[in-house]
């Protein structure tokens, strides 16, 4: 069945370090790729997404890369600061009777320290 | 925060009670899903319903039961439930059914306990 691996499942970096997050899907027919954060205690959030006809996304801080090809997709957040702390969803998804039916990875809790 | 809402935030049943959660959605979307999150486990889709119609039901166990009497309101009916089954409940919304533009926003949950 669509499956989506996505690692590391912890990171801990710097203030100002960059941090990347990897995913990898199954599903060849996706064509959608959100990213979530959730914080401690609330809902997951959307911060990025990107489509299957781009490679690449970028707002401010954070970015996103797609290769089909590979399956691959992943999160870029440059200059991290503590409030970037949170656990990171990437979910791969396509269209199944009219909706979006995504698939989550795991999660990445990461730790920015000051 | 107000475009998804749910209640309530805090549940802990006996494996014997009988109890709803209840999810609000104020954005006009037309798709509503339940999901369950556990600890160290990807969220998994539960139920979807596009239309007032369930779409999906991933194979979830008969004792949890959706409701979805409009496009603003889902249920979900919990009955002898085993403490397996305690987890946050996310629901969500998205525009539905187009597809292409399908951003699902999520409800803040409701942490349930069974005993």
């Amino acid at each position: 069945g669509e499956n989506v691996e996505q690692h590391p499942s912890t990171l801990s970096v710097q203030e100002g370090d960059s941090a990347v997050i990897k995913c990898t899907y199954s599903d060849s027919a996706s064509n959608y790729f959100p990213w979530y954060k959730q914080e401690l205690g609330k809902r997951p959030q959307l911060i990025i997404d990107i489509r299957s006809n781009v490679g690449e996304k970028k707002d401010q801080r954070i970015a996103v890369t797609l290769n089909k090809t590979a399956k691959h997709f992943s999160l870029h957040i440059t200059e991290t600061q503590p409030e970037d702390s949170a656990v990171y969803f990437c979910a791969a998804s396509r269209v199944v009777t009219g909706f979006q039916k995504l698939v989550f990875g795991t999660g990445t809790r990461l730790l920015v320290s000051p | 925060e107000t475009g998804v809402t749910q209640t309530p935030r805090h549940l802990v049943m006996g494996m014997t009670n009988k109890k709803s959660l209840k999810c609000e959605q104020h954005l006009g979307h037309n798709a509503m899903y339940w999901y369950k999150q556990s600890a160290k486990k990807p969220l998994e889709l539960m139920f979807v319903y596009s239309l007032e119609e369930r779409v999906e039901n991933n194979s979830v166990p008969s004792r949890f039961s959706p409701e979805c009497p409009n496009s603003s309101h889902l249920f979900l009916h919990l009955h002898t439930l085993q403490p397996e089954d305690s987890a946050l409940y996310l629901c969500a919304s998205s525009q539905g059914p187009s597809g292409y533009t399908d951003t699902q926003y999520f409800g803040p949950g409701t942490r349930l306990t069974v005993l």
